[in-house]
C-alpha cells in the first residue's frame, strides 16, 4: 500500500517564480490537508479538501496560495509570485473519513506525506 | 498566540533515562494526538486521546490527557537513541472542524 506521495521532495524557485506541490493521497481517502512548516516550528494548517470541494481554508493566505484537489489526478498546492518568506516544508496528510466529526470526536487517522521542501531564493 | 505550547523545547538524555514531555493549553480540546517527526519525514501518528483523564501505553510511551482536556503529558521510560525525534502534540477542538492545531514540538535526543 502506498502511503502520502509528495512531489517533488525539494524545489527551488526564484523569487517571482510559481511553485506546483503535489499530493497523491493514500489510495481510498478522499480528504487531503495541506501543511506548513517552518523551521524549528510546529505546522501549521492551511486548507482542507474533498474531492473537488475546497471545505475550509482559513489557513491559506488570501493572496498568491491556491489549492485544488481534481476528480482525478493529485491534490496540489500553488504559489504563485513566491517570496523568500514562502520557504518551508509543505506536508499533505490523507484520510479516509473527516478527521473530526461536528460533535468533536475522532473518526479517522491522519497520514502525513513526507513533505515538499520549497527554497525560495 | 500559540495555542499549545510544548515543552521543553529541546531535550538530550542519556540512554536509559526516564522523560516527561508536556502539551499544555488554556483552551479546551476534544481530542489530542501526539507525532513522531523524523528529519526529513513527515509526522507518524503515535496515538490520540479523546477522554479526560485517559492514559494509553505504547511499549515505553505513555500518554495522558488531562481532566479538564486541556493538557496532555508523554512519559517515555528507559529512552533509547531510536527515541531520538520531533515529538508533536496536535489538538482538535469542536469549533475548529477538522484543523488541527499543532504545538512547536519538542526535540529529543537521546544519547547512547
Amino acid at each position: 500500500n502506498a502511503g502520502v506521495m509528495q512531489n517533488p521532495r525539494h524545489l527551488v524557485r526564484r523569487r517571482g517564480q510559481e511553485a506546483r506541490l503535489r499530493c497523491s493521497p493514500v489510495k481510498g481517502h478522499s480528504h487531503v490537508y495541506w501543511y506548513r512548516q517552518l523551521p524549528e516550528e510546529g505546522l501549521k494548517f492551511m486548507v482542507y479538501l474533498q474531492k473537488e470541494n475546497i471545505i475550509d481554508e482559513s489557513g491559506m493566505p488570501k493572496e498568491r496560495f491556491s489549492a485544488e484537489f481534481p476528480k482525478e489526478g493529485p491534490s496540489i498546492l500553488r504559489i504563485q509570485q513566491v517570496v523568500r518568506g514562502d520557504s518551508a516544508a509543505y506536508f499533505c496528510a490523507s484520510s479516509q473519513h473527516q478527521t473530526w466529526t461536528s460533535g468533536g470526536s475522532n473518526t479517522g487517522e491522519l497520514f502525513f506525506g513526507e513533505g515538499s521542501r520549497l527554497t525560495v531564493l | 498566540t500559540q495555542l499549545l505550547e510544548q515543552s521543553p523545547q529541546f531535550l538530550s538524555i542519556q540512554e536509559g533515562e526516564n522523560l516527561t514531555v508536556y502539551c499544555n493549553s488554556s483552551s479546551v480540546f476534544s481530542s489530542l494526538q501526539w507525532y513522531r517527526q523524523e528529519p526529513g519525514e513527515g509526522p507518524v501518528l503515535l496515538v490520540t486521546v479523546v477522554t479526560g483523564g485517559e492514559v494509553k501505553k505504547l511499549k515505553r510511551l505513555t500518554f495522558q490527557f488531562g481532566d479538564a482536556r486541556k493538557d496532555s503529558s508523554l512519559h517515555i521510560t528507559a529512552a533509547q537513541p531510536g527515541d531520538t525525534g520531533l515529538y508533536l502534540c496536535a489538538g482538535a477542538r469542536e469549533t475548529s472542524g477538522s484543523r488541527l492545531t499543532f504545538g512547536e514540538g519538542t526535540q529529543l535526543t537521546v544519547n547512547p
